[in-house]
């Protein structure tokens, strides 16, 4: 069965530092990854998606995140972290036609 | 895009009561899938339909949950029996068909069983 696992349950960085958001996954043939975030009383939305090509990936508000198949690993990444990036953030395998979540990671950016 | 409407946004009951919670999809959108989230935990996948085709359906948690789409436009879940387990947020997603498509989810049900 296809999996992810999202190692680190909270992450806390300053405004302005570069961010990292942890995952790691297990599937069999080629993984279709995504990340979504969710914000308090909002509906997760949609960061990016890996499918095929390019290891590095951008996506929506200035997030990429990092395609690594040696270390099956598919972290999230951002320059430059601002105040309202703070909200939680999933990891997601395709698994036929459903989406498998990780347990989520919440990212504090303090100002 | 309207966006994914769930109605209602919170429900609240006894223990034994069946309760049903409806989705409208984004229009133009012919997949439909039901997750559940629990705190701390990511969305778990409940079942999936493409127009009115229900495709996936073996994720339902017990034979209490069901789900329906008659017309192929909104969707309703229903859990018979509630139990205080069931408690959760109970969330809705559409997407165009294509298994990469990036899902739209609404804001969710929350279900508290008394």
């Amino acid at each position: 069965a296809q999996s992810v696992a999202q190692p680190e349950d909270q992450v806390n960085v300053a405004e302005g530092n570069p961010l990292t958001v942890k995952c790691t996954y297990s599937v069999s043939g080629n993984p279709y990854l995504f990340w979504y975030v969710q914000y308090p009383n909002r509906g997760l939305q949609f960061l990016l998606k890996y499918i095929t090509g390019d290891n590095l990936v951008k996506g929506s508000y200035g997030f990429e995140a990092e395609f690594n198949k040696s270390q099956t690993s598919f972290h999230l990444k951002k320059p430059s972290a601002l105040v309202s990036d703070s909200a939680l953030y999933f990891c997601a395998v395709r698994d036929m036609a459903a989406l498998i979540f990780g347990k989520g990671t919440t990212l504090s950016v303090s100002s | 895009d309207t966006g994914v409407s769930q109605d209602p946004r919170h429900k609240i009951t006894k223990r034994g009561q069946n309760v049903t919670f409806r989705c409208d999809p984004i229009s133009e959108h012919n997949r439909l899938y039901w997750y559940r989230q629990t705190l701390g935990q990511g969305p778990e996948f409940l079942t999936y339909f493409q127009n009115e085709a229900q495709l996936e359906k073996s994720r339902l948690l017990s034979d209490r949950f069901s789900a329906e789409r008659p017309k192929g436009s909104f969707s309703t879940l229903e859990i018979q029996r509630t139990e205080q387990g069931d408690s959760a947020m109970y969330l809705c997603a559409s997407s165009r068909t294509g298994g990469n498509e990036k899902l739209f989810f609404g804001s969710g049900t929350q279900l508290s069983v008394l």
